[in-house]
């Protein structure tokens, strides 16, 4: 299995820009995770999916962050506008029934 | 206080050492225990995982939970250069809410 896969590694964009980060989890999984990591705070979880229905936001931090998971094999974490401190790794995790959670390799965002 | 507390290191070993990593959590109802790797610029890997207390071992690696004290410990032996990382222990608490420590730093020296 390839593990989660996610798009694009690295984004460089200016402020106020759109970002789409993309998500595709591991095949047989039934939650995905959009966590985001930095120095100060660590793994943070935004929002978390069970088969494909959003289940909890409460971590996204404004509105300006939205994510959907329009089927089992995809999602998007969208900020719109994109702000200098929303500058972070954000990373997407799928999970086995069983509990295991796997993280991709990150979205390492930069807004300038 | 916090759910999981990690000594953030950095801890540096000579090749060859056993190390020990460390994490201690607050709630007693914790039952499910990981230890993820993260190299430099790469995504968390999931390395060790238990639901109960005692050792689990697999290969280098010895993960134990002592739920009595509530502490959990990565024991890696015969430590080499490649295993210089960040790790972190993380507890599943309820269905989906993964508590994760802050992670230490791991160097080890040829």
């Amino acid at each position: 299995d390839a593990g989660v896969i996610q798009s694009p590694r690295h984004e460089v964009t200016e402020m106020g820009q759109e970002v789409t980060l993309r998500c595709k989890p591991i095949s047989g999984h039934d939650y995905l995770f959009w966590y985001r990591q930095t120095m100060m705070r660590g793994l943070e979880l935004l929002i978390y999916f069970n088969n494909n229905v959003p289940i909890d936001d409460s971590g996204m931090p404004e509105d300006r962050f939205s994510a959907k998971m329009p089927n089992a094999s995809f999602s998007t974490l969208k900020i719109q506008p994109s702000e200098p401190r929303d500058s972070a790794v954000y990373f997407c995790a799928s999970r086995l029934p069983t509990g295991e959670l796997f993280f991709g390799e990150g979205s390492r965002l930069t807004v300038l | 206080q916090k759910e999981v507390e990690q000594d953030p290191g950095p801890l540096s070993v000579p090749e060859g050492a056993i190390v020990s990593l460390n994490c201690t959590y607050s709630n007693s109802a914790f039952q499910y225990f990981m230890w993820y790797r993260q190299y430099s610029r790469k995504g968390p890997e999931l390395l060790m995982y238990t639901y109960s207390s005692g050792n689990k071992e697999d290969g280098r690696f010895t993960a134990q939970v002592d739920k009595s004290s509530k502490y959990i410990s990565l024991f890696i032996r015969d430590s080499q250069p490649s295993d210089s990382a960040t790790y972190l222990c993380a507890i599943l608490s309820g269905t989906y809410k993964y508590i994760f420590g802050t992670g230490t730093r791991l160097k080890v020296l040829a």
